[in-house]
C-alpha cells in the first residue's frame, strides 16, 4: 500500500518563475493538506483540499494556489517565485470522515530552490 | 497568534541516558498533540499522539500532557545515536478532526555513543 507520494523531489526555479508541485495521497485518503517547511523551521499549514475545493488556509500569499483532482490527488502552484520561497513543501493526506485523530503522515517532500 | 514553542537545543545526551523534550502551546482550547521526528533531509515522521493529560507510553517514548499548564513533553528512555534527529511538536487547535497542525521549531536531539 503505498503511502503519501510526491513530485518531483527535487526542483530549482529561478525568481519570477512559477512552479507545479504534486502529490497522490494515501489510499483510501480524500483530503490532503499542504505545509511548508523553510530551513531550520518547522512545517508551516498552505492549505488544506477536500471535495476539489480550499476548506482551509493558512497565511501564504495567493501567490500560492492549489488543486484537488477526483482522485484526490492535489497540485501546489506557486507563481512569481521569490528566493523566500525556497524550503521543502509537504504533502500530507487524510480521510475526512474518520473522525479519529491519528495525525498525519507525510510524504517525502518537495525540495525547491530559487535562485 | 497560535504558537508552539520548543527550545531549539542542542539537546546532547549520551548513549543510554533519558532525552527529555518540551513543548508549550498558546490556544487552550487545542485538544491534540502529536510529536514527529525529523531526520536531517528528510520530511517529518510521526511517532506519537496524545489527547489526553496524562502519560502516554509507546516503547521507549512517553509522551505527557498538562492541559492546565498548557505543556506536553516527550521522554525518550535508552537514548540511542540512531535518535539523534530533530523533533518537533504539534498541536491541532479546536476544529475537528481535520483541521491543519500547528508546529513548533524543533528541538535537536544528539545521542553521543
Amino acid at each position: 500500500d503505498a503511502g503519501v507520494t510526491q513530485s518531483p523531489t527535487h526542483l530549482i526555479k529561478t525568481r519570477g518563475q512559477q512552479v507545479t508541485l504534486r502529490c497522490s495521497p494515501k489510499s483510501g485518503h480524500d483530503t490532503v493538506s499542504w505545509y511548508q517547511q523553510a530551513l531550520g523551521q518547522g512545517p508551516q499549514f498552505i492549505f488544506q483540499y477536500y471535495e476539489e475545493e480550499e476548506r482551509q488556509r493558512g497565511n501564504f500569499p495567493d501567490r500560492f494556489s492549489g488543486h484537488q483532482f477526483p482522485n484526490y490527488s492535489s497540485e501546489l502552484n506557486v507563481n512569481a517565485l521569490l528566493l523566500g520561497d525556497s524550503a521543502l513543501y509537504l504533502c500530507a493526506s487524510s480521510q475526512s470522515w474518520d473522525s479519529r485523530d491519528y495525525g498525519y503522515t507525510f510524504g517525502s517532500g518537495t525540495r525547491l530552490t530559487v535562485v | 497568534q497560535k504558537e508552539v514553542e520548543q527550545n531549539s537545543g542542542p539537546l546532547s545526551v549520551p548513549e543510554g541516558a533519558i532525552a527529555s523534550l518540551n513543548c508549550t502551546y498558546s490556544d487552550r482550547g487545542s485538544q491534540s498533540f502529536f510529536w514527529y521526528r525529523q531526520y536531517s533531509g528528510k520530511s517529518p515522521e510521526l511517532i506519537m499522539f496524545i489527547y489526553s493529560n496524562g502519560d502516554k507510553e509507546d516503547g521507549r517514548f512517553t509522551a505527557q500532557l498538562n492541559k492546565a499548564s498548557q505543556y506536553v513533553s516527550l521522554l525518550i528512555r535508552d537514548s540511542q545515536p540512531s535518535d539523534s534527529a530533530t523533533y518537533l511538536c504539534a498541536v491541532k487547535p479546536p476544529g475537528g478532526s481535520q483541521g491543519n497542525l500547528i508546529f513548533g521549531k524543533g528541538t535537536k536531539l544528539s545521542v553521543k555513543p
